[in-house]
């Protein structure tokens, strides 16, 4: 069975920082390529980041270019999102998708874990 | 970057009634080299993540009931529930994984009971 399992989040100031994490498990995660989406609340979806097998080629959204960034320990079967210079329009839950047959199609989602960057 | 537009904003449609929201996309997301649409169907109930419906326009992923049904081309595209239940109250996506990043989505459509 694929779970999904983000931690990480959390309240944090503006001009700070949090690392995500996303442990995978149930599939041949070094195999997959991965993605973060996010939800800000009462909003809609945005996929803020992915990264591709092997984690050497990545994408960001322009939003979060230059302070997020992504990466991937295959020997954890973990997903990691560095994120610094947080703002308050980072606020959201995030989510770690993997994708099925292609890159961008996502049939399994994780519970999300709530980051609220307030003062 | 491809823009969806998902119509109507929300829908309140009876029990048994048909309910039917639309998706058009900024640029066609039909591949012609084989013939399929890049676009996904997606239900989000609250407090839950999104769940996968439909792939590739118009393919039910594996447990979702036929009640639920995707349609067209290019660059306007439909989801349909032929019979509403109860259960199908949520908040309703629609995506594009056309080609590279960005993927995006449209900006949902919520549909409850009349």
């Amino acid at each position: 069975e694929v779970q999904l399992l983000e931690s990480g989040g959390g309240l944090v100031q503006p001009g700070g920082s949090l690392r995500l994490s996303c442990e995978a498990s149930g599939f041949t995660f070094s195999s997959y390529s991965m993605s973060w989406v996010r939800q800000a609340p009462g909003k809609g979806l945005e996929c803020v980041s992915s990264i591709h097998p092997g984690g050497e080629r990545t994408y960001y959204t322009d939003s979060v270019m230059g302070r997020f960034t992504i990466s991937r320990d295959d020997s954890k079967n973990t997903l990691y999102l560095q994120m610094n210079s947080l703002r308050a329009d980072d606020t959201a839950i995030y989510y770690c998708a993997k994708p099925s047959s292609n890159p961008g199609l996502f049939d399994y989602w994780g519970q999300g874990t709530l980051v609220t960057v307030s003062s | 970057d491809i823009v969806m537009t998902q119509s109507p904003d929300s829908l309140a449609v009876s029990l048994g009634e048909r309910a039917t929201i639309n998706c058009k996309s900024s640029q066609s997301i039909l591949y012609s080299s084989n013939n399929k649409n890049y676009l996904a169907w997606y239900q989000q109930k609250p407090g839950q993540p999104p769940k996968l419906l439909i792939n590739w326009a118009s393919t039910r992923e594996s447990g979702i009931p036929d009640r639920f049904s995707g349609s067209g081309s290019g660059t306007d595209f439909n989801l349909t529930i032929s019979i509403l239940q109860a259960e199908d109250v949520a908040v309703y996506y629609c995506q594009q994984y056309y080609s590279n990043p960005p993927w995006t989505f449209g900006q949902g459509t919520k549909v409850e009971i009349k």
